[in-house]
């Protein structure tokens, strides 16, 4: 199966900042089928991106994905408070599909 | 209001059985495959199963093979996951969560959870 890791395992920013989150798949991602998705404490995850770059619907476009292969990024432009959260990365081009381990996003 | 709400969750012994639900509404359900992903405690996420609209197709982790069940019944909008010989390693909360494009296995409304807890 692929394995996907994110990178770091933490990343301390202050509101405003840019955030940069990186997920390196094991093998190359079949069609860029890679989705991002945003966990807040005690909630469900919430959808980010699909297909590597393609914002769901009622994303605010602060937030992009890009890549392509076996790296892909997910970039937050200016953190807002709510973004501060747990994101995973997942692929679906290949079975089973499998999760990254997440990258947090905390306050500094 | 579409939405997804998971029930069924509790305390099992090691070797026990649990049959959780997710109720869906606001959607047309048997339009839609389903999955099942579940979070051990302070862990990522894990792919654990997922069916087909019409219900004719399952899937599963290796983890889960042979001892979990997936099944739905589309007259009552509902999702279910038959748990038998759980083991510890099966504590985790349990989401349910709604295949977002036909083919790709990716999500895009997820239910609230639901926390088993397999324990002597």
């Amino acid at each position: 199966e692929v394995v996907l890791t994110q990178s770091p395992g933490t990343l301390s920013l202050s509101p405003g900042e840019r955030a940069t989150l990186s997920c390196r798949a094991s093998q190359s991602v079949s069609s860029s089928y890679l989705a991002w998705y945003q966990q807040k404490p005690g909630q469900a995850p919430r959808l980010l991106i699909s297909g590597a770059s393609s914002r769901a619907t009622g994303i605010p476009d602060r937030f992009s994905g890009s890549g392509s292969g076996t790296d892909f990024t997910l970039t937050i432009s200016r953190l807002e408070p709510e973004d501060f959260a747990v994101y995973y990365c997942q692929q679906y081009g290949s079975s089973p599909q499998t999760f990254g381990q997440g990258t947090k996003v905390e306050i500094k | 209001e579409v939405q997804l709400v998971e029930s069924g969750g509790g305390l099992v012994q090691p070797g026990g059985s649990l049959r959780l639900s997710c109720a869906a509404s606001g959607f047309t359900f048997s339009s839609y495959a389903m999955t099942w992903v579940r979070q051990a405690p302070g862990e990522g996420l894990e792919w654990v199963s997922g069916i087909s609209g019409n219900a004719v197709n399952s899937y599963y982790a290796d983890s889960v093979k042979g001892r979990f069940t997936i099944s739905r019944d589309n007259s009552k909008n509902t999702l279910y996951l038959q748990m038998n010989s759980l083991r510890a390693e099966d504590t985790a909360v349990y989401y349910c969560a709604r295949r977002a494009v036909t083919g790709l296995w990716y999500f895009d409304l997820w239910g609230r959870a639901t926390l088993v807890t397999v324990s002597s």
